[in-house]
């Protein structure tokens, strides 16, 4: 059963341009987390969304920055018009069902460099 | 607002020896979560041990176990028989019962290092 599986795993990025961040959660899990880790920092939380559905973006930036979960295939985190600030691990998590307390699997994270 | 804090950025141990790292939170909830993650050279969160509030008894997992002092707001982790790979950051974590149970408040790791 293979665990969560982001790519790509180091992505370079120059200022202005796009950014795609993927996501396949583990088999049978719906709901997914994504997570933003800045150097020295622990990580925070950005959005939860379940299939075709967000639930919860309360920690995402307001501009450049969206997300989705489709029907079929990866979650992708989207970040537009990149910028320095922006450099970052980016994580995703996943989970079968989203009841609390459960545990959260993660993947080994998306290195973004912004030049 | 829930934070972590870890106060030890870095730590070593050697190998086979016990060690102990720190963390304290600061909640108003009464219910919640705490969790240890371990973030090896590979980058990938894995979880260590979870524990709930409600229970008064110390999560354990092998060789890893926990000291939560719930009173003190504290959430230590011990490490016994230190191993070449337990080398990694670690992450003390937080999530409150109820609501929004998904977001994990993290604090911002401690480094161990085991020396052999």
């Amino acid at each position: 059963n293979a665990g969560v599986m982001q790519n790509p795993r180091h992505l370079v990025r120059r200022r202005g341009q796009e950014a795609r961040l993927r996501c396949s959660p583990m088999k049978g899990h719906s709901h997914v987390y994504w997570y933003r880790q800045l150097p020295e920092e622990g990580l925070k939380f950005m959005v939860y969304l379940q299939k075709e559905n967000i639930i919860d973006e309360s920690g995402m930036p307001k501009e450049r920055f969206s997300a989705e979960f489709p029907k079929e295939g990866p979650s992708i985190l989207r970040i537009q018009q990149v910028v320095r600030g922006d450099s970052a691990a980016y994580f995703c998590a996943s989970s079968p069902t989203g009841l609390e307390g459960e545990k959260l699997f993660f993947g080994s994270g998306t290195q973004l460099s912004v030049l | 607002a829930q934070t972590v804090t870890q106060s030890q950025p870095e730590m070593s141990v050697q190998e086979a020896e016990t060690v102990t790292l720190s963390c304290t939170y600061d909640t108003s909830e009464s219910n919640y979560y705490l969790f240890w993650y371990k973030q090896p050279p590979s980058r990938q969160m894995i979880l260590v041990i979870r524990q709930e509030a409600y229970k008064q008894q110390n999560a354990t997992e092998n060789r890893f176990s926990v000291n939560f002092q719930k009173a003190a707001k504290s959430f230590s982790l011990k490490i016994s028989d230190s191993q070449l790979g337990d080398t990694a950051m670690y992450f003390c974590a937080f999530m409150k019962e109820g609501g929004s149970n998904y977001k994990l408040t993290f604090g911002k790791g401690t480094l161990l290092t085991v020396n052999p």
